[in-house]
């Protein structure tokens, strides 16, 4: 049972390409959600998904997609990447809505 | 507005001390939880409690205790006889069933304590 899983761990981006932040989770949760951490701060919420097939924004959308194809698999996609996405991005699951969020180990990325 | 606070940005204290986190939170709805998570130096997040708006129980958990007082807003942390291997980032976080019950955290800033030998 290998939880919550992100790759890559690291990255460094050119300002204007695009990638793809993976996020896979094995504990067969509905609620899945991507949040980014800037330094000395919180985390925040960019997108979320409640199951299969539904994805909506949350507080910090601008500059990323998502999609939800699986249960398993939660994507989130930087296109133009910006100086201003610079930071550590974590992806989390959780069985009902209500209950804890269980996190990936993260992905610090930089944009130069 | 949904909000928490966490006004304590740093905390040092030496091993065996006890310490106590605050936080604070604004919410309109009745039906909320609030979580408190661990970021170790690591960086991963590692969950620690979860409460609901309808439980005001204090909990213990070994050396760890959580004070939750809706009349004051509050969901406070205490560690009792620090160590070292408690030096981390401590996030408070809040969820309200208004949110049409996605489950989505508002996350406070975080308090960084530091434990000394």
């Amino acid at each position: 049972n290998a939880g919550v899983t992100q790759t890559p761990k690291f990255r460094i981006l050119k300002i204007g390409q695009s990638m793809t932040l993976q996020c896979t989770q094995d504990m067969n949760h509905n609620y899945m959600y991507w949040y980014r951490q800037d330094p000395g701060m919180g985390l925040k919420l960019i997108y979320y998904s409640v199951g299969a097939g539904i994805t909506d924004k949350g507080e910090v959308p601008n500059g990323y997609n998502v999609s939800r194809s699986t249960t398993e698999d939660f994507p989130l996609r930087l296109e133009l990447a910006a100086p201003s996405q610079t930071s550590v991005y974590f992806c989390a699951s959780s069985y009902y809505w209500s209950h804890e969020q269980y996190f990936g180990p993260g992905t610090r990325l930089t944009v130069t | 507005a949904q909000k928490v606070t966490q006004a304590q940005t740093e905390i040092s204290v030496v091993e065996k001390e006890d310490v106590t986190l605050d936080c604070v939170y604004e919410t309109r709805d009745t039906t909320y939880y609030l979580f408190w998570y661990k970021q170790p130096p690591s960086g991963e997040l590692v969950f620690l409690i979860r409460r609901n708006s309808f439980d005001e129980q204090n909990e213990i958990s070994g050396r760890y205790s959580w004070n939750f007082q809706k009349s004051t807003s509050s969901f406070n942390f205490t560690i009792t006889a620090s160590q070292v291997v408690d030096s981390a980032v401590y996030f408070c976080a809040l969820s309200e069933a208004g949110s049409s019950n996605t489950g989505k955290l508002i996350f406070g800033q975080g308090t960084t304590l530091q434990v000394k030998p």
